[in-house]
């Protein structure tokens, strides 16, 4: 079964709204991020968790937070979604003890559209 | 700035040629490289990966191609199939960052059988 999983895999959302994505490992990591995939662009990491309670900031943070409750869990919360948030947004695990060659285990997205 | 670049955006090559993708760095902390490979509708999946010690690492029809001085890196897939088709990215991490992954924009590769 698949070890990363998101939630929802498609969303619409109006500006202004609140939007929260939601990603679950059962991988038992420390580590998990949230990336947006836009042409061009590759992945960039908006933030990032090294264990239940901790969240980091990636390289785009603003517009979004994040929150790991457990270990298994971390969600990106728009607070005020606007349309240059429309992308399709990864989660990631990665145990955590191989440093900065960490092998990363994606989700398989979720595509969000702001309108 | 981007810190990694990858080139071309897109390639097609013909079933059983070798497709080469490019990738190049600006950041001399990076050590780790690795590619991960991208299927339309899914996650990102690691394929192969080298460390900044090291100037070639194979894993079957895919090669590694590390130039430390000039911050350039390659991937080669031999003999290419249909099935390869997919998005590949070039990633790099420094050590002390912790897990960060540096991403490249991806290329786009087409085999046509």
């Amino acid at each position: 079964e698949a070890a990363v999983t998101q939630s929802p895999r498609n969303k619409v959302a109006v500006t202004g709204g609140k939007v929260t994505l939601s990603c679950n490992q059962t991988n038992n990591h420390n580590n998990m991020y949230w990336y947006r995939q836009d042409t061009g662009h590759g992945l960039r990491l908006i933030h990032y968790s090294y264990g239940a309670g901790s969240t980091e900031k990636g390289d785009i943070p603003d517009g979004y937070k994040a929150s790991r409750p457990s270990q298994e869990n971390f969600s990106l919360i728009l607070e005020l979604a606007t349309p240059s948030q429309t992308s399709v947004y990864f989660c990631a695990s990665g145990g955590g003890l191989g440093g900065n060659q960490d092998t990363q285990y994606f989700g398989p997205g979720t595509r969000l559209l702001v309108l | 700035q981007q810190q990694v670049r990858q080139s071309p955006q897109s390639l097609t090559v013909w079933e059983g040629e070798t497709a080469i993708l490019n990738c190049s760095y600006e950041n001399s902390a990076f050590d780790y490289f690795p590619w991960y490979q991208q299927f339309p509708g899914e996650g990102p999946a690691l394929l192969i990966s080298i460390l900044s010690v090291s100037n070639k690492k194979e894993d079957g029809r895919f090669t590694i191609f590390f130039n430390k001085r000039e911050k350039k890196l390659s991937l080669h897939i031999a003999d290419s199939q249909p099935g390869d088709s997919a998005t590949y990215f070039c990633a790099a991490s420094a050590k002390g960052a912790g897990a960060k992954l540096t991403f490249g924009g991806g290329t786009r590769l087409t085999v046509r059988p």
